[in-house]
């Protein structure tokens, strides 16, 4: 089983309208959750981080997270074709200085 | 915010030629950085962990004697690709924490773009 797990997509949506991320993890004493986009031909690039269960809003970027459920999502709204990339989830076991990466879901917007 | 500087961001050689690549944490201190490697549509790879003041822990079939890596100061890692060959054209990417935050973030540098002819 793999430890962070993301849907590859493609996910496509409409400019204007909301994109969901989805992610889940396997190791349930993880205390940091990371969100990073990747442009193609670039290096990932923080979007947000969450630490504690619920919603922490940045912009048109929220991310959400439920331990019980290990899971750790992010929403962005009025999406934009520039928004346009692979979105990687990174989770942070707590103890340990690694970060496991999921593979990532790529988002195409739509104009 | 915190930066991490990368340098080459690209980088030609020819096949048994060594080429080493630089990561620096600009603003903060990291006792550790990751170095990954991705190729064309594929995920990104840790490949070894670099650690201040003692040796890298790499990953499993990563040579470490192909693949050296330095990290002589604590905002300063490097990774030495030896003898290289055109299957090791890839993308080199590193990444690095700010030691002194538990749950920091990792931030990445702009990655080097290796191609081996």
């Amino acid at each position: 089983q793999k430890e962070v797990e993301q849907n590859s997509g493609p996910l496509s949506v409409p400019e204007g309208a909301i994109a969901s991320l989805n992610c889940t993890y396997s190791d349930r004493g993880s205390q940091s959750f990371f969100w990073y986009r990747q442009y193609s031909g670039k290096s990932p690039e923080l979007i947000m981080f969450i630490y504690s269960n619920g919603d922490k809003e940045d912009g048109r970027f929220t991310a959400q997270l439920n331990k019980a459920s290990q899971y750790v999502s992010l929403l962005i709204r009025d999406s934009q074709p520039s928004d346009s990339a692979t979105y990687l989830c990174a989770v942070n076991p707590g103890g340990t200085y690694k970060y496991i990466f999921g593979t990532g879901t790529r988002l195409k917007v739509l104009a | 915010g915190a930066v991490v500087s990368q340098h080459p961001s690209r980088v030609i050689c020819k096949s048994g030629t060594s080429v080493k690549i630089e990561c620096r944490s600009l603003d903060f201190q990291a006792t550790t950085m990751f170095w990954y490697r991705q190729f064309p549509k594929q995920s990104l790879m840790l490949m070894a962990t670099s650690n201040e003041g003692s040796k890298a822990t790499y990953e499993q079939g990563v040579e470490k004697d192909k693949f050296l890596i330095n990290h002589a100061s604590l905002t300063l890692s490097t990774l030495t690709v030896t003898s290289a060959h055109p299957e090791d054209s890839s993308f080199y990417i590193c990444s690095a924490r700010n030691s002194r935050q538990s749950s920091s973030p990792l931030h990445f540098g702009n990655g080097t773009r290796l191609t081996v002819t």
